[in-house]
């Protein structure tokens, strides 16, 4: 079956950096994304990964491996406005999305 | 850039009614566009892929016949919830794959989402 796992809650300073951790296991790839969403509100795209490395935008890195089924989203310099869920997704072999429950990070002062 | 509008943001509607949500591709044709709906605490779940002049597909598990999805245009599609009840009110959500002429077939553009409440 096809599976993607990720924390289900993690919990950080503001000012620190946290990395979120997601490993995969899907019939196919073809890119992973990273997506932000904040409560009741729809995910807004983060980054999307293909090949292995590490892309870095802004505060915001993604790093993947695919030999090892696992991809990280690096956040720094943490802000309060950073408190959401961080959903993981992969692309399978027919392009269809699987998604991943979704980490809940809260942002402490 | 590729933006999808949804509508309407908010919508209560009578046990028993038909609600129905509409998803634009505002400046792209979206071939291909995606209706998810999600619980509150829980994970974005696929319901259906939409495909632009053919039937959609449905995951399993979702009944075609009362999530009736319609891909009429590029730039179009719409969920109707039939004889909605109490247990279908959650956050719809429509997403579309970006337009391949600029190389984002890649990249998928979610709506607002739709907040579906049933009384």
């Amino acid at each position: 079956g096809q599976n993607i796992d990720q924390p289900t809650e993690m919990t950080a300073t503001e000012g620190a950096i946290v990395q979120i951790n997601c490993t995969y296991q899907t019939s196919g790839f073809n890119g992973l994304f990273w997506y932000q969403q904040h409560a009741g509100e729809a995910p807004t795209f983060l980054s999307y990964n293909v090949l292995d490395g590490l892309e870095e935008k802004g505060r915001f890195s993604s790093f993947l491996s695919r030999s090892k089924g696992y991809s990280y989203l690096l956040l720094k310099e943490l802000q309060m406005k950073d408190s959401a869920s961080y959903l993981c997704a992969v692309s399978d072999s027919n392009y269809q999305l699987i998604w991943g429950a979704g980490t809940k990070l809260i942002i402490k002062p | 850039g590729a933006v999808v509008s949804q509508h309407p943001s908010w919508v209560i509607c009578k046990s028993g009614t038909s609600v129905k949500i509409e998803c634009r591709s505002l400046d792209f044709q979206a071939t291909t566009m995606f209706w998810y709906r999600q619980f509150p605490k829980q994970s974005l779940m696929l319901m259906a892929t939409s495909n632009e002049g053919s039937k959609a597909t449905y995951e399993q598990g979702v009944e075609k016949d009362k999530f009736l999805i319609n891909h009429a245009s590029l730039t179009l599609s719409t969920l109707t919830v039939t004889s909605a009840h109490p247990e279908d009110s959650s956050f719809y959500i429509c997403s579309a794959r970006g337009p391949g002429s600029l190389g984002l077939e890649n990249t998928i553009y979610f709506g607002e989402g739709s907040w579906l409440t049933v009384v």
